[in-house]
Parts: structure tokens; C-alpha cells; sequence
């Protein structure tokens, strides 16, 4: 089945507590992204990767980091977590081809106290 | 103001309704539009591209007026399943490196 995987689905940590929440998709996509959602405010980009060790800053990157070392995994790194980094955190992936449609991940729910 | 505007609802709307939404877009440049759906803080899925010809897709119809710089889904028949929030997205000139979404408008379809 064609998919987009985060893990884990639901996180509560500390401030300060380095995390990592993994992504990975099975579809051959060149390209992957973060988003960040939070009520009002809509999807905002974090980080996009066009492809392997290709990325690039998105509209919110500020306290996260990422890397993309193999096609099918782009990891989200929170190396000082922070209590406004609390949200729920999309990864998706969609082909270069593509415009619009890009195939998201179930979500990761973060809270950080 | 935001790039892209949409008025949050809920629209409260009985079965078999019709039901529209808009959505605003700041930049006149804009390249291309769509409309995903999301379910109850679910992950958003594709609903429709949004073609400067308008398109349509069994009951809903996206439209696109690039002068008033809007785009608008129309759901007709409405059904209990049609319960979600509609995003509105558009890519920025330049190509599909980012999508920008809107907040969402919600939907309640009651019997």
C-alpha cells in the first residue's frame, strides 16, 4: 500500500529534550516536506527536501533541523524542544511531476511541557 | 493579512443542501489552486484541482476568478460524509516548491 509513515503518533516531552520524529514514504517521491498546524493558523511549512541531500528552509524552520540521507526517509529534528513547538506535525511527499497533490502522513501530535 | 483567507464556519447546513465556500488569495501571481479536505485533525487529502475554467467533480464544482483573486467549492446535495474541513491552497509563482494553506472552513452536514 502506498503510504506516507510518521512515528511516533503522539509524543509528550520537556523542554529541552532532543527528539526526532521520523518520516518515510514508499511511493519513490523525490520530494518531501514538514508542516506544522495549529489552530487558525493553517499548514505551515517547516522544511522541504527536492531530494536526497537537497533541502531547504520553509516559512517556520526556526528550532528544527532536518535531513534527507535516503530517498524515502526525512527525518524532523528537535534538538531544544520548546513549549511553543507544541502542534501537530505533518510529513507528505509528492513526485517533482506533480503540482498539487501531495500524499501526507497520519501526523504526529507534540506537546511539550 | 494572509496569504490565503478563508472564512473559518462552521457552516451548519441540513442534508441535501447546497453549500459554498471562498477563499482569498493575496498574491496576484499565483500559479495554480486546489482544495483538500480534512477530517477531524486528520491528515489532509486532495479534494480537487481548481482550473481557471472551472472544474467539476460528480456534486462539487471548484471555480477560480483570477481577477477578484478567489477561489470558491461548491458541494451540492450535501451529505453526512461531506463533514470535514475544505483547505484552500495555492502555490506562489515560481512552481510547486510550496503549498500555501489556508486555516480551513469547517463543515457540519446534520440530518
Amino acid at each position: 500500500e502506498a503510504q506516507v509513515t510518521q512515528n511516533p503518533r503522539y509524543l509528550i516531552t520537556v523542554t529541552g529534550k532532543k527528539l526526532t520524529v521520523t518520516c518515510s514514504q514508499n511511493m519513490n517521491h523525490e520530494y518531501m516536506s514538514w508542516y506544522r498546524q495549529d489552530p487558525g493558523l493553517g499548514l505551515r511549512q517547516i522544511y522541504y527536501s527536492m531530494n536526497v541531500e537537497v533541502t531547504d528552509k520553509g516559512d517556520v524552520p526556526e528550532g528544527y533541523k532536518v535531513s534527507r540521507k535516503e530517498k524515502r526517509n526525512f527525518p524532523l529534528i528537535l534538538e531544544s524542544p520548546s513549549p511553543n513547538q507544541t502542534s501537530l506535525y505533518f510529513c507528505a511527499s509528492r513526485t517533482l511531476a506533480t503540482g498539487g497533490e501531495q500524499f501526507f502522513g497520519p501526523g504526529t501530535r507534540l506537546t511539550v511541557l | 493579512r494572509k496569504e490565503v483567507e478563508q472564512d473559518p464556519g462552521p457552516f451548519n447546513v441540513p442534508e441535501g443542501a447546497t453549500v459554498a465556500f471562498n477563499c482569498t488569495y493575496s498574491n496576484s501571481a499565483s500559479q495554480s489552486f486546489f482544495w483538500y479536505r480534512q477530517d477531524c485533525r486528520k491528515e489532509p487529502k486532495l479534494l480537487m484541482s481548481v482550473y481557471s475554467s472551472g472544474n467539476e467533480d460528480g456534486r462539487f464544482t471548484a471555480q477560480l476568478n483570477r481577477a477578484s483573486q478567489y477561489i470558491s467549492l461548491l458541494i451540492r446535495d450535501s451529505k453526512l460524509s461531506d463533514s470535514a474541513t475544505y483547505l484552500c491552497v495555492v502555490t506562489p509563482s515560481g512552481g510547486y516548491n510550496k503549498l500555501i494553506f489556508g486555516a480551513g472552513t469547517r463543515l457540519a452536514v446534520h440530518p
